[in-house]
């Protein structure tokens, strides 16, 4: 079965430092991973995507991540953190083997960046 | 990407009654998706609905319960019937791009039942 584990519930940082928010995920086949963001009383975000190719992939907003097969992690990265970045991430994953489209999504990971 | 609207963006219904949440889409779409995200909680995938047949749902979720039209392939709507307190959350319908796999999500619908 396909699962997603976000380690943190929240995770603080201050401006300008760097931040990692953590995914790790289980698929059968080769996953297709993704992170979202959620705004306060807003949709969900896409921010990026790893399908195949270089494992660092960079998305919206500045932020990246780093797929890693041998341990299964497709953590959110960025280098400097803003107070906008403040908001609700989501990692979702799904697996390329079947027909389903369907995306399994983590808990979410609240970030609170501190000016 | 598709942009993606929702009617309502919020509602407060009575215990017992329905609604009927429409999702919009400026584009073409094959399959779309209804995800239902409850307080504090993550996104659970309701059902996929494609156009010309009947929508796949996922397991704990009912075609009574959770009624799904897509009459076209830019259209669909949920239908929450005979609600309950516990329907409260945030029902988001989603797409898929036409490149690349990820989904587009409309801006979601707030639901609070009393």
């Amino acid at each position: 079965a396909q699962s997603v584990a976000q380690p943190e519930d929240q995770v603080n940082v201050a401006e300008g430092n760097p931040l990692t928010v953590k995914c790790t995920y289980s698929v059968s086949g080769n996953p297709y991973l993704f992170w979202y963001v959620q705004y306060p009383n807003r949709g969900l975000q896409f921010l990026l995507k790893y399908i195949t190719g270089d494992n660092l992939v960079k998305g919206s907003y500045g932020f990246e991540a780093e797929f890693n097969k041998s341990q299964t992690s497709f953590h959110l990265k960025k280098p400097s953190a803003l107070v906008s970045d403040s908001a609700l991430y989501f990692c979702a994953v799904r697996g390329d083997g079947g027909a389903t489209n369907k995306l399994i999504f983590g808990t979410g990971t609240l970030l609170a960046v501190q000016p | 990407s598709a942009v993606i609207s929702q009617k309502p963006s919020r509602d407060i219904c009575q215990r017992g009654t329905s609604l009927t949440i429409q999702c919009q889409v400026d584009s073409q779409v094959t399959m779309m998706f209804w995800y239902r995200q409850q307080p504090g909680q993550s996104l659970t995938l309701i059902a996929t609905a494609n156009q010309g047949s009947e929508a796949t749902y996922e397991s704990g979720f009912v075609i009574d319960k959770f009624p799904i039209s897509r009459p076209n392939l830019t259209f669909s709507t949920l239908t929450v019937s005979n609600m309950s307190p516990e329907d409260s959350s945030i029902y988001l319908c989603s797409v898929e791009g036409l490149i690349g796999n990820e989904q587009f999500f409309g801006p979601g619908t707030r639901l609070t039942v009393l």
